[in-house]
This record gives structure tokens, sequence and C-alpha cells, in this order.
């Protein structure tokens, strides 16, 4: 039972352009929602995280849209360059009781073309 | 401070064989938490110690096992290994408490012949 579903599998953006991946999950007794990256040859890196209380969050190029009520959140990055190129992963976790048990979407290869 | 390690890097075995993992967290990090990554099936959680108590457990049959020891250091075992085993293995450790980011080592690639 996949609980974080994530779009697209695949994306190419033009250099400057913007890279959406979205993402939706359904247990609402998540409370904390990662995004990672993950280049060939190396484990995930997180990249930018975001907890329901909140809407937006933004890291540079990097933002996190969340909408709570839709159950979907969504990374964007502005200016895309080449060295963006990478498997983007949404992850989603519980907080409560200190434990980890992230549950990661299945992952958006991004290309990012000059 | 070194990042995660893990060894070894890759490993090929035969089917009905068993095998060891080792993931040697960051300095401090008392969390230690173990993926399984397919392609087909994506990145999922196998299971998280603290303080050398298995702390939480994803959906994997009993033939995959952990333990962490008291300078933090985890191993995982697969015994019985199957075809479907092979995957890319990733150990992620955090200091535990209530900081939450986790960070992953580079894996180990594991074949199953």
């Amino acid at each position: 039972q996949q609980q974080v579903k994530q779009s697209p599998q695949s994306l190419i953006v033009q250099k400057g352009g913007i890279s959406i991946i979205n993402c939706a999950y359904e247990n609402t007794a998540f409370d904390y929602f990662p995004w990672y990256q993950q280049f060939p040859g190396k484990g995930p890196a997180l990249l930018i995280a975001i907890r329901p209380d909140v809407s937006e969050k933004k890291e540079g190029r990097f933002t996190i849209s969340f909408n709570k009520s839709a159950k979907q959140f969504s990374l964007h990055i502005m200016d895309s360059q080449p060295g963006d190129s990478a498997t983007y992963f949404c992850a989603a976790d519980y907080l409560t009781g200190g434990g980890n048990k992230l549950t990661f979407g299945t992952g958006t290869q991004l290309k990012v073309e000059l | 401070k070194a990042g995660v390690t893990q060894t070894p890097r890759y490993l090929i075995k035969t089917r009905g064989q068993q095998v060891t993992l080792s993931c040697s967290p960051i300095s401090g990090h008392r969390s230690v938490s173990w993926y399984q990554q397919t392609p087909g099936q994506g990145l999922q959680f196998l299971f998280e110690y603290f303080s050398e108590t298995q702390r939480n457990k994803g959906n994997f049959p009993g033939r995959f096992s952990g333990r962490q020891f008291s300078n933090s250091r985890s191993e995982m075992n697969v015994s019985t290994l199957e075809l479907g085993d092979s995957a890319l293995y990733l150990c992620a450790s955090r200091p535990g408490g209530s900081y939450n980011e986790q960070f992953f080592g580079p894996g180990t690639r594991l074949t199953v012949l």
C-alpha cells in the first residue's frame, strides 16, 4: 500500500526553468514532510523539509508548498541548473514518539538541459 | 565529522546464502535506520535502532534482522537470500531525540545470483 504518491516519474526542464514535483499522502497522522535529492552512486541527502503547520517554506532556489486540506505537497526548483539533475524523493514521517519510519514516494528523475 | 560509512560497498551472493552489512553512523548519532532501495519498490524502511534497541520496523519478512552495538554501529543480516533481495541497502543516522534530519550513507549494493 503506497502511502505517498509522487509525480511525475521523470521530468525534463530547460536551464533557468522551474521544476515542479508533486506528492500526495493518505495518512493524516504524518507530521513531517522532507524532500531528498539523490545523485547516482550516492545516498539520498535532505534538501528541505516542512511541518504541516506551515503552508510554504523556501530555502534558496527550493520551495515546498504544502496543502494540508488536500493532503498534497510539492517541490519547486526555481532557475533550474544542470547540477540539479538528480532523483528527487518526497517522504513523510511521524514525529510523535521520537521514532522514525520515513515513507518515501517513488522518486522523480529530473534532467535539466542546457 | 566523517559521514555515514557502509561496508562493503558491493556484494555478490547466491540464493540461499546469508549476508551481513555494516553501518557506522556519524559520531554522536544514536539512531540508525536501514532502507532497501530497488527500481521497482523504491525506498522502503526496514528498521530503526536507537540505543541498541529496535524502535521501529517496516514490513519485511523475518529473514531481515538487525542489531546495534553500544558504540551505535549497526549491522543488518539477511538470511536465506532470494533473487528479489538484490537491492541497494542504505543506512541513515541521526542524533536522536527531536532532531529529524537523517544522514544517509552511500549504500551497499547487494546482488543475489
